[in-house]
């Protein structure tokens, strides 16, 4: 079983609609979880990070955690087509040391 | 600009040298982490060092790989003997600690070629 696993996609959502991204963990006693955002040819960006159960809002963009389910997840609302990139979901394992990534989602909107 | 900085962006070797990355962690941030990236892939951890110190090397391949993080100067990681499968991107990140709260920081990455 991957550290962390992601959907690879691609997923296509149309423009103005609301994307979804899934993220599932295998360490139970991770402490911390981030998206990042990343073009082609790009370094990756970090939208945002959450670490405990629940939401957090910022912006379009609303981050879901449940430890007990092991799953991390990032919405994105109102879609817009720079929002196409690929999304990586990192976490910071119970040894609050290295962060490991997914492999991450390519999200694409459709205009 | 306070960023995270690499470099070279862009570096060429030849199979059998040597090649070394250099990164300069944000301003204030004492951890940096290295990732290697091929295209279309994921980021895979390879060394984690706070200064003067490797915290977790667990992802660096037991030869011809090594990283150092000084008391002064910018964080090395040093590839020895480069083979073509030594092709990839390269990005370093820092952060100021390592709690929950205190998410990395990437630098633009070090775009490595083997010929």
């Amino acid at each position: 079983q991957k550290e962390v696993e992601q959907n690879s996609g691609p997923l296509s959502v149309p423009e103005g609609a609301i994307a979804s991204l899934n993220c599932t963990y295998s360490d139970r006693g991770s402490q911390s979880f981030f998206w990042y955002r990343q073009y082609s040819g790009k370094s990756p960006e970090l939208i945002m990070f959450i670490y405990s159960n629940g939401d957090k809002e910022d912006g379009r963009f609303t981050a879901q955690l449940n430890k007990a389910s092991q799953y991390v997840s990032l919405l994105i609302r109102d879609s817009q087509p720079s929002d196409s990139a690929t999304y990586l979901c990192a976490v910071r394992g119970s040894s609050a040391s290295k962060i490991i990534f997914g492999s991450g989602t390519r999200l694409s909107i459709r205009p | 600009n306070a960023g995270v900085m690499q470099n070279p962006r862009h570096l060429v070797r030849r199979r059998g040298q040597e090649a070394r990355l250099r990164c300069s962690p944000m301003k204030g941030h004492s951890h940096v982490y290295w990732y290697r990236q091929l295209p279309e892939e994921g980021l895979k951890f390879m060394v984690y060092l706070q200064k003067e110190n490797i915290i977790d090397e667990s992802g660096m391949p037991k030869e011809r790989f090594s990283a150092e993080f000084p008391k002064e100067g910018p964080s090395i990681l040093r590839i020895q003997q480069v083979v073509r499968g030594d092709s990839a991107a390269y990005f370093c990140a820092s952060s100021p600690g390592s709690r929950g709260n205190q998410p990395q920081h990437f630098g633009d990455g070090t775009r490595l070629s083997i010929l």
